[in-house]
């Protein structure tokens, strides 16, 4: 019963490969959002949609794709993996995406480490 | 104009003290201010939050005071314990409909028994 779970966990793999990352709520909520979390524990906001629909995109190298299958699941693909997108990346959703009071419920986190 | 300072980077304080974290922000259209708490291996979770037309907030050991003039807030862990040893950011959101908030650098806290 997990509210809002990714996968994998931890994720290894050598620079220029590709990968994804899954993330799934059962919350029911409207928005989704892609959280980037650097060894220093600084979070940034890399993307978000609301019903499927994309409404924040942030500075992000156009390496990094996600995608919204429906409003329940958020994918974050990654292509030519480098150095520097060794991070933990948080999924996190909220009900509504409009900042008062709409609590964000963050994932685990994927630690990604690409060597 | 979009960050949310916070300070100190990190905290030791022993068993039953009080935690004091600080943020400070520019932009005056951010409308609300939450706080997150993060243990090692979890993601942030919700830990209180505060609307700029309010001073303060208390919910249990821990409050929120908000001062808009100054465009300053900060965390009060009172009687702090142990199991509040976690990595705390405070966070600013602007009006919209994206919810996008802004984090600070973070605090990591650690409550010596």
């Amino acid at each position: 019963d997990t509210a809002v779970s990714q996968t994998p966990k931890y994720l290894v793999t050598q620079m220029g490969n590709d990968k994804s990352i899954k993330c799934e709520q059962n919350l029911g909520h409207d928005t989704m959002y892609w959280y980037k979390q650097d060894s220093k524990k600084f979070l940034k906001i890399m993307f978000s949609y609301n019903n499927k629909e994309l409404i924040i995109n942030e500075t992000v190298p156009n390496r990094f794709s996600p995608k919204s299958p429906d409003k329940a699941h958020l994918n974050l693909h990654i292509n030519s993996l480098e150095l520097g997108d060794s991070a933990v990346y948080f999924c996190a959703s909220s009900l509504r995406g409009q900042g008062i009071s709409d609590t964000q419920y963050f994932g685990p986190g994927t630690r990604l480490t690409v060597l | 104009q979009q960050q949310v300072k916070q300070s100190p980077q990190s905290l030791i304080v022993q068993k039953g003290g009080i935690s004091i974290i600080n943020c400070a922000y520019e932009n005056t259209a951010f409308d609300y201010f939450p706080w997150y708490q993060q243990f090692p291996g979890k993601g942030p979770a919700l830990l209180i939050a505060i609307r700029p037309d309010v001073s303060e907030k208390k919910e249990g050991r821990f409050t929120i005071s908000f001062n808009k003039s100054a465009k300053q807030f900060s965390l009060h862990i009172m009687d702090s314990q142990p199991g509040d040893s976690a990595t705390y950011f405070c966070a600013a959101s602007i009006p919209s409909n994206t919810g996008k908030l802004i984090f600070g650098q973070g605090t990591t806290l650690q409550v010596k028994p």
